[in-house]
């Protein structure tokens, strides 16, 4: 059981397309995340939101384009993928405050195949 | 940087066999530390975390670990396992000076056999 969810939890697309991820947390909390997981790899971190606005951008290639409308929602647009990014992509959440440590929530994944 | 290492990638067992999954970390400064399990198909969940205090941390599911400052480590034990706990476990740290990022090892499969 889980308060993140994520839509949809499969998508094939080609490298031509145009696609978002959704993702939906229901906790209340202030702060989510995009994670890419690739085989072998480890997580690497996308994105952090807090408080709705882009707190962390860990270089990722402007073809993902997030978007964190309110504070339960986020979204990960793509364009023009690569084979490369085809990957688990996973969603979290936390409660961020100053002096507390607060544990991150994952979704499901989407798991993406770039064609 | 911090950085997390978990060296080995699978780890069979059979049922009720005890278990140790391995976690090293490095980092110039001191750290909180994660364990979190992903079953198949599912996100991850927290298994247990050492924030401070004691240097064994008991989670879910039976499994523990123990922060050991002086090697760097911070391994995931199970006395017994069960053929539910077949699943991929990660070790994860986050500086305690703050921020949000999480830096992940690379999984150790857990498969437990009968």
């Amino acid at each position: 059981e889980t308060g993140v969810t994520q839509t949809p939890r499969h998508l094939v697309m080609g490298m031509t397309n145009k696609k978002s991820l959704k993702c939906e947390q229901h906790l209340g909390h202030n702060a989510m995340y995009w994670y890419k997981q690739s085989a072998k790899k480890p997580l690497e971190l996308m994105f952090v939101y807090s408080l709705e606005e882009r707190v962390e951008n860990n270089s990722v290639p402007s073809r993902f384009s997030p978007e964190c409308p309110n504070s339960s929602h986020l979204f990960l647009h793509l364009h023009t993928l690569q084979p490369e990014d085809s990957a688990l992509y996973l969603c979290a959440s936390s409660q961020e405050a100053r002096g507390a440590l607060y544990e991150q929530y994952f979704g499901p994944g989407t798991r993406l195949t770039v064609t | 940087a911090q950085s997390v290492t978990q060296l080995d990638s699978q780890v069979p067992v059979f049922e009720e066999a005890p278990v140790e999954l391995r976690c090293n970390y490095s980092s110039s400064v001191s750290v909180y530390l994660f364990w979190y399990v992903q079953y198949p198909n599912q996100g991850l969940q927290l298994l247990l975390k050492y924030l401070s205090g004691s240097t064994l941390v008991k989670g879910i599911n039976g499994f523990e670990a123990e922060f050991n400052k002086s090697q760097t480590s911070f391994h995931l034990r199970k006395p017994s396992v069960h053929i539910s706990d077949t699943a991929e476990y990660f070790c994860a740290v986050k500086l305690t000076g703050g921020g949000n990022k999480l830096t992940f090892g690379t999984g150790t499969q857990l498969k437990v056999e009968l």
